[in-house]
């Protein structure tokens, strides 16, 4: 149980445009989710959570209006990166928890995101 | 900001050897947890201590944790090639309503077959 899915495993973009990237709880209902960034051999890094039904909280440094996240569903959240640019490159990864105080987080395969 | 720092940064070791990991965090914490990653993949959760625990057993895992040091410890016994694979910690705490983790930057280790 607890099986996280992202899609798509990789994408690559060109700079400007937008990318999408969701990430689904399949087996249980995520009220909260969890956004991370990780750059190579580095680890990884909140960017935002978001409960569901409500606005996402960003963590201090992350553009609210570049990495626009959406969590209109118990199963399903969308993470947009808009006008992506060449430093937006990364592996972004999703997790979800049960609840707002659940302690452990089932996290998803990642995204891998290019953009030339 | 990062919270758990693990040492060492990469450990390559023989199949059938035990590895160690340690990690280290600033703050107070409810619990620690390692997590391992398969490279370019998600991350699995291992095992959580608390902070009132001193040791947890999981399998081939055994975890302390240290808070007067602040300071935690993975080993993995007899290990097998398919543990290779990048470990972190992580500490836990309530923000923005919710439970959060912060990742330390992980132990890449190699088991050579």
């Amino acid at each position: 149980g607890a099986v996280v899915s992202q899609h798509p495993s990789r994408v690559i973009c060109k700079s400007g445009t937008s990318v999408k990237i969701e990430c689904r709880s399949l087996d249980f209902q995520a009220t909260t989710m969890f956004w991370y960034r990780q750059f190579p051999k580095q680890s990884l890094m909140l960017m935002a959570t978001s409960n569901e039904g409500s606005k996402a909280t960003y963590e201090q440094g992350v553009e609210k209006d570049k990495f626009l996240i959406n969590h209109a569903s118990l199963t399903l959240s969308t993470l947009t990166v808009t006008s992506a640019h060449p430093e937006d490159s990364s592996f972004y990864i999703c997790s979800a928890g049960y609840s707002t105080a659940e302690e452990t987080q089932y996290f998803g395969p990642g995204t891998r995101l290019l953009v030339l | 900001s990062q919270q758990g720092e693990e040492d060492p940064q990469a450990l390559s070791i023989q199949e059938g050897e035990n590895a160690t990991m340690n990690c280290s965090y600033k703050t107070s914490i409810n619990n620690l947890q390692w997590y391992r990653q398969n490279s370019g993949r998600g991350l699995v959760h291992l095992i959580l201590i608390r902070s009132n625990e001193r040791e947890k057993h999981s399998g081939r895992l055994r975890v302390t944790l240290d808070t007067s040091k602040k300071s935690s410890s993975l080993l993995i016994t007899a290990s097998r090639a398919a543990d290779t694979a990048s470990y972190f910690c992580a500490t836990g705490s309530s923000g923005a309503g919710s439970y959060q983790l912060t990742f330390g930057k992980g132990t890449k280790l190699s088991v050579i077959p």
